[in-house]
Order: C-alpha cells, then sequence, then structure tokens
C-alpha cells in the first residue's frame, strides 16, 4: 500500500537558517507522483511541487529546492535562508498512477517554525 | 485566478444533526473530491467524484456520508448524523482531469471547519 512518511514531527529554526523537510514513501507501482503542500497557519493548502517518479531531476524554485532520490524512496524539501513567512505545517504526498489514482495520501506533516 | 471556494468557512453543530458543506469547484473541471483534516492531524482522503458518481471512497466515507452535484456549479458533502469524530477541517479539490495522470494538481478549496458538540 502506499505510505508517505514524515518522521520530523516539528523542526525549530532561526530566521536564515536553510533547513530540510524530510519525506520518505513506500510504493508497489512503477509510476507515482509525489507532491508538497504547505500548510500556512490560515489553514489552506498551497501546492507547492510534484514530480512523476521518472523525473528525477531535482528542481529549485527560488529559496525552495526538491531532491527526488528512487533509491532511497526520499523526496525532501530544503528552505534556504528561511523567513519567518515559512512557518507553516508542510505535508508530502504521494499519489499512484494505477493503484488507489484518486486517492493522495498525504504524510503526517511536519510543523516548522522560523523565529526572528 | 479561477479558484475552489467552500461554504460555510466554519460550522458548529450538534450531534446527531446533519450537515451539508458546499464547494464550487473550478468551472472547467470534472473531477472532484472530499478530504478531511482532523486538527493536528494527516489530511485524509474521503472519496473523489466524476460523471455524476462516485469513482472512489475510502473506508472513512461510510453510509453517513454522501456526495451531491445538485446543479452544474456546486459539489456537496453531506454528513447524515454528524458524531463528535466528524469535527474536522474538510477540504473540497478538483481536477481538469483524472488526478493524478496527465493533471499537474488537485486545486484545494480554503476548507470548512466543522466542529461537532
Amino acid at each position: 500500500a502506499q505510505k508517505v512518511t514524515q518522521a520530523q514531527t516539528e523542526i525549530s529554526v532561526v530566521e536564515k537558517e536553510d533547513v530540510t523537510l524530510d519525506c520518505v514513501y513506500e510504493t508497489r507501482d512503477t509510476t507515482y507522483y509525489l507532491f508538497w503542500y504547505k500548510q500556512p497557519p490560515s489553514g489552506e493548502l498551497v501546492f507547492l511541487i510534484r514530480r512523476n517518479s521518472f523525473d528525477e531531476q531535482n528542481e529549485i524554485s527560488g529559496r525552495y529546492s526538491w531532491n527526488f532520490q528512487k533509491s532511497t524512496s526520499s523526496f525532501n524539501f530544503t528552505i534556504t535562508a528561511s523567513q519567518v513567512v515559512d512557518s507553516a505545517v508542510y505535508f508530502c504526498a504521494l499519489s499512484e498512477l494505477l493503484y488507489n489514482n484518486n486517492d493522495m495520501r498525504f504524510g503526517a506533516g511536519t510543523r516548522l517554525t522560523v523565529k526572528p | 485566478e479561477p479558484e475552489v471556494t467552500q461554504t460555510p468557512s466554519h460550522q458548529v453543530t450538534q450531534m446527531g444533526q446533519e450537515v451539508i458543506l458546499r464547494c464550487v469547484p473550478i468551472s472547467n473541471h470534472l473531477y472532484f473530491y472530499w478530504y478531511r483534516q482532523i486538527l493536528g492531524q494527516k489530511v485524509e482522503f474521503l472519496v473523489s467524484f466524476y460523471n455524476n458518481e462516485i469513482s472512489e471512497k475510502s473506508e472513512i466515507f461510510d453510509d453517513q456520508f454522501s456526495v451531491e452535484r445538485p446543479d452544474g456549479s456546486n459539489f456537496t458533502l453531506k454528513i447524515r448524523s454528524t458524531k463528535l469524530e466528524d469535527s474536522a477541517m474538510y477540504f473540497c479539490a478538483s481536477s481538469e482531469g483524472q488526478f493524478p495522470g496527465l493533471t499537474g494538481e488537485l486545486f484545494f478549496g480554503e476548507g470548512s471547519r466543522l466542529t461537532v458538540l
């Protein structure tokens, strides 16, 4: 069954520090999609990135970068030079193409607190 | 930018009462979803809906839950007889094509917080 593990429940950093949020997944499908969502204190889910299983290129978007490694089934998220506005809960999620394809499984989330 | 809208933003109800949560998906989207997040916990899939019928549902989506697209724009989640454990944030989402397939993402609404007393 598909499963997403975010082992870090809470992380606290000081502004301008770099921080990496870990995500490890399990799937029996060869084609799958990985996502990161941000949930700020206001509660909405903000889409950050989607990656399919055939694309292992790392991606950088401003201060955000993602490291996808199929060999270790990980899809880690790094925020460089963190800011107070980055404080939120971050969810990693997985969806399989063949199995449960309407069902995006979320990890438990990592609560990031960035202190000034 | 088009967005998914949900009403109400917060509803308080007594245990045993019926609740209807409403969603207006993005207009050209064909697939609709409900997810639930109990406070402080992970976001969980409830149900997906396409072509006026349920495509898939989770074990959470029991007989107390139902979904409907009563007209061309609304997508509703009904809980027939609410229980304390139904207290959660309910997120509606929509996608243009079948998820995850060729579509990039699910577009989530801002959520409806349900409190059952």
